[in-house]
């Protein structure tokens, strides 16, 4: 059964396009986290949220915007793609009192 | 957060133990010890944690260094579903710094049928 889901799972997109990748969860977790890997690198965070009204840049927030539309749901948009912005990002919620994060399957953003 | 150092690969073979090493020679005394693993196409997904003292869960034991300067993960019986690639992570619960998990590039463990 899947906690977290993110959608789409792959897109390919072009230079200059809006995106937006979303992510909801059923956990019942306060906090959010989006995070992009890149082939054979760890988990870099982008940004992430402790509640609807709580936003917080992580280490590579440039080129990214957030929205927390409610506590189930965190949407992560790229306002206009780049080809560096290529990679698997992956969506994951956490309790306030435990540092465990839960992880969805991520989504594959090819941008040309 | 601080520093951890793994080996890039590892083997083993179906049924037979694994233990997969974490050197943290810098580790402080707030640092609790994560471990995760991601399978190949999938995100990463929670092992273990600990502190100070050894710990056990269905999916794995935990064995933490009397210094704290090293921990093993210990896989007590090696599947296929366990060829994955394992990461130490380190996490100060002081309540400083981002909340970041900081995966480097962790161990790929190979299990061999």
């Amino acid at each position: 059964d899947a906690d977290v889901t993110q959608t789409p799972r792959n897109r390919i997109t072009k230079t200059g396009k809006r995106i937006m990748l979303e992510c909801s969860q059923t956990k019942g977790h306060d906090r959010m986290y989006w995070y992009r890997q890149d082939p054979g690198l760890g988990l870099r965070l982008i940004y992430y949220s402790f509640d609807v009204k709580d936003i917080n840049k992580g280490e590579i927030s440039d080129g990214y915007s957030v929205s927390r539309q409610a506590q189930a749901k965190f949407s992560l948009s790229l306002e206009s793609a780049i080809p560096n912005q290529t990679a698997l990002y992956f969506c994951a919620t956490s309790r306030l009192s435990t540092d465990t994060q839960y992880f969805g399957p991520g989504t594959r953003l090819t941008v040309l | 957060d601080a520093k951890t150092t793994q080996p890039n690969s590892m083997e083993s073979n179906e049924e037979e133990p694994v233990h997969l090493p974490c050197n943290h020679s810098t580790i402080s005394g707030t640092d609790y010890i994560h471990w995760y693993r991601q399978l190949p196409s999938q995100g990463p997904e929670y092992v273990i944690h600990g502190l100070t003292s050894n710990v056990n869960n269905r999916m794995a034991s935990l064995a933490i260094a009397e210094d704290r300067k090293s921990s093993t993960l210990i896989l007590h019986r090696a599947t296929l579903r366990d060829a994955a690639v394992y990461y130490c992570i380190l996490r100060d619960r002081s309540g400083a710094g981002s909340y970041q998990l900081t995966f480097g590039k962790g161990t790929k463990l190979s299990v061999i049928p």
